[in-house]
């Protein structure tokens, strides 16, 4: 497709469990966000690549949250022993340039019981 | 570092009125401002951009914004309103300066009723 995909669209699952999100940028898109949304709050910055490296990982809340970009495209947001806190919606964007707006997918759901 | 103030969480309005939603901003060094608009169960959405140039800025749906340096705003407006524009809006700013986090706001929610 033509955006940005993220699947799950929804996951739920247990306090500690282990989660993997996943994001395909627009084609060609060097720079892919994180966010992670909380309900009724804006999105929070998590962290950024440029290209395969963590351009800027200061708004990951923890150490149990990482995020990896291996080839420079797909990105997975690993969350370990996940907290009931942790539930929300995590945004993924893409920006093709500096200056780019940032386009989003529709969002992976999480929820922990 | 920079920061966005939404000061209204939410705004109602009827439909066919003008409405504005007011954001301020924070940053010690030159910016890039957004509004997003959020449907319900949806992704965010570009309403518009001011990068530079003109400080009226024209985006989708009928809205416009206006960069005001000296104030430190990004207000969003739209002059007449209608049912499908109820929705979540955020303000975002982003440090000109190579690639930059997007920060944004906490945003306010408009409510349009006939």
């Amino acid at each position: 497709g033509a955006g940005v995909s993220q699947t799950p669209s929804n996951k739920v699952t247990e306090k500690g469990k282990y989660v993997e999100l996943r994001c395909d940028p627009i084609s060609g898109h060097t720079a892919l966000y994180w966010y992670r949304q909380s309900l009724g709050q804006g999105p929070e910055f998590l962290i950024y690549f440029q290209g395969t490296g963590a351009a800027d990982d200061s708004g990951l809340p923890n150490d149990r949250f990482f995020a990896v970009r291996p080839e420079g495209s797909v990105s997975t947001l690993k969350i370990q022993r996940t907290e009931r806190g942790d539930s929300a919606m995590y945004l993924c964007a893409s920006s093709e340039r500096e200056a780019g707006e940032l386009f989003f997918g529709e969002g992976s759901r999480l929820t922990v019981l | 570092a920079q920061s966005v103030t939404q000061l209204d969480s939410q705004v109602p309005v009827f439909e066919e009125a003008p409405v504005e939603l007011r954001c301020n901003y924070s940053s010690s060094v030159s910016v890039y401002l957004f509004w997003y608009v959020q449907y319900p169960n949806q992704g965010l959405q570009l309403l518009l951009k001011y990068l530079s140039g003109s400080t009226l800025v024209k985006g989708i749906n009928g809205f416009e914004a206006e960069f005001n340096k000296s104030q430190t705003s990004f207000h969003l407006r739209k002059p007449s309103v209608h049912i499908s524009d109820t929705a979540e809006y955020f303000c975002a700013v982003r440090e000109n300066t190579g690639f930059q986090k997007l920060v944004f706001g906490t945003g306010t929610r408009l409510l349009v009723s006939p």
